[in-house]
């Protein structure tokens, strides 16, 4: 299963836009990449998947690039609310057994 | 209204006791996990199942059992064995093929007196 290497932490404004990238050298041909975002005391909870290219849904933008050993989420103008870690997943496969690994993530703080 | 639930949402151990953390889904998942966090590291797999009557362990399996009896719980029980229990438990489930995400539950916060 590919390893993923992420910032251990960032700061942002309110209003801001923020990248989280994310590096998955060992990638393999089927896996899809998967953030999550948890907040103390809860349950991670699913932002965006994507295999390539660009994916965008209501909260986020993922963007991968053509070789796919790297990923970027970008999260459009920031609130405090955002404030949270974000983890960065690969390995989860179309029609195969999948278990997460997860890192340590990005701790993301958001200031007025 | 479709989930994840996991109780209790705190649970005391007392040394030598065995507790049993409940987690039921009505989202007709096939497979799902048990992860346990410690503060301000990632989750780590406990055991997961793919299916009723079948589970597999996970990478800290030791100290802990689970049994899936019924699609829609997986029960994971805390034996007297895991010498440092205290930690955040997390419960998830994914569904069929084309559904890859894992969805989680709020967490079950174990602490020993």
């Amino acid at each position: 299963l590919a390893k993923t290497t992420q910032p251990i932490s960032m700061d942002s404004y309110e209003g801001q836009e923020v990248n989280i990238t994310c590096s998955h050298n060992n990638i393999a041909t089927n896996d899809y990449i998967t953030w999550y975002q948890q907040f103390p005391s809860q349950g991670p909870r699913f932002i965006i998947q994507g295999y390539k290219t660009k994916v965008t849904n209501e909260v986020a933008s993922l963007f991968i690039p053509a070789d796919r050993k790297s990923s970027t989420l970008s999260l459009p103008r920031v609130s405090l609310s955002d404030t949270a870690v974000y983890y960065c997943l690969v390995g989860l496969s179309k029609g195969g057994y999948n278990k997460l690994i997860f890192g340590a993530g990005t701790r993301l703080a958001v200031h007025p | 209204d479709g989930g994840i639930t996991q109780s209790p949402k705190y649970l005391f151990r007392k040394e030598g006791q065995n507790v049993t953390l409940s987690c039921e889904q009505n989202l007709n998942h096939d497979a799902m996990y048990w992860y346990r966090q410690d503060p301000g590291q990632g989750l780590r797999l406990i055991y997961y199942s793919q299916i009723v009557n079948d589970f597999q362990k996970g990478d800290i399996a030791e100290g802990y059992s689970v049994s899936r009896e019924k699609k829609e719980s997986f029960p994971l029980t805390v034996t007297s064995a895991q010498k440092n229990p205290t930690a955040f438990y997390l419960c998830a489930s994914r569904g069929v093929v084309g559904q890859e995400t894992q969805y989680f539950g709020p967490g079950t916060r174990l602490l020993v007196l």
